[in-house]
């Protein structure tokens, strides 16, 4: 399969535990991006790479959110301390040129 | 500020007639538009696209319209069938950047 992973699909964590998430793209696309859509939202942006550069960050985006992307290839979104407003579907898109693809997604639940 | 809103939140219709979903958006410098399909506990799918300097493009049974004075653009499904189910989401980009997405609409096709 050459689309867009992400790993892992589902993650239940307790409230102020540190949670990563890994997002694989279609290996020939420079760009990738994260998004995290709530429950009735569409996907909101949160974060994009060209390369391994981040060039853009959403106001989303808390201190408590950082992402990589060492090397241009995979990238990983973590969050540190999280709250239960956190809970929601991270996804991840990568694209050349055109549309983006998206992964299926990671569905993160803090109680 | 919702730039890109879908006010529809469900659509229902029959088995081989049209579906039309409709999106408005209130950034002007948008110039790329595109339709996603998701289905539950998946990632968007990409569907169509249209650039700001087209004001029609189709594929297969999807065609989308856009028209820009009116800052509209439509998503005509025909002839519709029950694997169209889906939520669909209308975004909108600047010059290739990030996505805006409205909040979806629920389509059921009926058999």
């Amino acid at each position: 399969d050459t689309g867009v992973s992400q790993d892992p699909r589902h993650k239940i964590t307790k409230r102020g535990q540190n949670v990563t998430f890994r997002c694989d793209p279609i290996s020939e696309h420079n760009r990738l991006y994260w998004y995290r859509q709530t429950l009735g939202q569409g996907p909101e942006f949160l974060t994009y790479f060209q390369n391994e550069a981040q060039l853009e960050k959403s106001r989303l985006l808390s201190d408590r959110f950082s992402a990589e992307r060492p090397k241009g290839s995979f990238s990983t979104l973590e969050i540190q301390r999280t709250e239960q407003g956190d809970s929601a579907m991270y996804l991840c898109a990568s694209r050349q040129s055109g549309e983006q693809f998206f992964g299926p997604g990671t569905r993160l639940t803090v109680l | 500020d919702q730039q890109v809103k879908q006010n529809s939140p469900s659509l229902s219709v029959q088995e081989g007639r049209i579906s039309i979903l409709n999106c408005d958006y209130t950034n002007s410098m948008f110039d790329y538009f595109l339709w996603y399909k998701k289905y539950p506990a998946e990632g968007p799918t990409f569907l169509i696209s249209i650039s700001s300097i087209k004001d029609k493009n189709e594929d297969g049974r999807f065609t989308v319209f856009l028209n820009k004075s009116a800052k509209h653009l439509s998503l005509h499904i025909v002839p519709s069938q029950p694997g169209d189910s889906a939520v669909y989401f209308c975004a909108a980009s600047r010059s290739g950047s990030r996505l805006t997405f409205g909040e979806g609409t629920q389509l059921t096709v009926n058999p």
